[in-house]
């Protein structure tokens, strides 16, 4: 079955601009986590949506939202970006809870210049 | 807080040496424990996780609960071991808490 897909891979951006990121999870998978990697911090919980809803938030700001559709396919935004923005993203599916397996996308690069 | 700390940044081996990659974690109740690796180019992916009690690739971790432990452990290492390896633990609200990652650089 095919993996768990984001798009794009790549990303630049400039400052205050804003920006959608894409996660199409495994299919029959109802879960859908993002997060956040970079060097200094590391792997940082974004948020969790299950069925449409947020079920979990992170401590990042407004400015990171997100939203799931009725086929599970997930969206990332991120407004008014900053150059501290620039990260890899990445993108968790799992059947129900993170206590199952979660598959991971392979992320995408956002650069913020 | 729930907290998973993985104290190597790096950890070098030579080829058939034995490997523990260590992991601590502080969380108020019984935690659910994972190991995740990501091997050069590829997704981060599960390797192995405490409730199945079983072995991957060799690798095997106990979840000692008296010195809030996960350390991942391989009798011999081999080449294609060299990756990064993240422990990781359920929190509440159903999110994965990670540690900062060991690199394994196994030494032929």
């Amino acid at each position: 079955k095919a993996g768990v897909t984001q798009t794009p891979r790549y990303l630049i951006k400039t400052r205050g601009q804003q920006v959608t990121l894409s996660c199409s999870p495994i299919s029959g998978h109802r879960s859908v986590s993002w997060y956040q990697q970079t060097p200094g911090q590391g792997l940082q919980f974004l948020f969790e949506y299950f069925s449409e809803t947020q079920r979990n938030k992170g401590n990042f700001p407004g400015r990171f939202s997100g939203r799931q559709f009725s086929n599970s396919r997930s969206e990332m935004n991120v407004s008014t970006l900053e150059l501290g923005d620039s990260a890899l993203y990445l993108c968790a599916s799992s059947l129900d809870a993170m206590n199952t397996e979660a598959f991971f996308g392979q992320g995408t690069r956002l650069t913020v210049v | 807080a729930q907290r998973v700390t993985q104290p190597e940044k790096l950890l070098s081996v030579f080829k058939g040496a034995p490997v523990e990659l260590k992991c601590n974690y502080s969380y108020s109740g019984s935690p659910e424990l994972f190991w995740y690796v990501q091997y050069s180019r590829q997704r981060l992916q599960l390797l192995l996780r405490h409730i199945s009690r079983e072995s991957i690739k060799g690798f095997t971790a106990d979840l000692n609960k008296g010195e809030t432990s996960f350390h991942l452990k391989k009798p011999f290492a081999q080449e294609e071991d060299s990756a990064m390896y993240y422990c990781a633990l359920v929190s509440y609200g159903n999110k994965l808490v990670f540690g900062a990652g060991t690199i394994l650089r196994v030494k032929s």
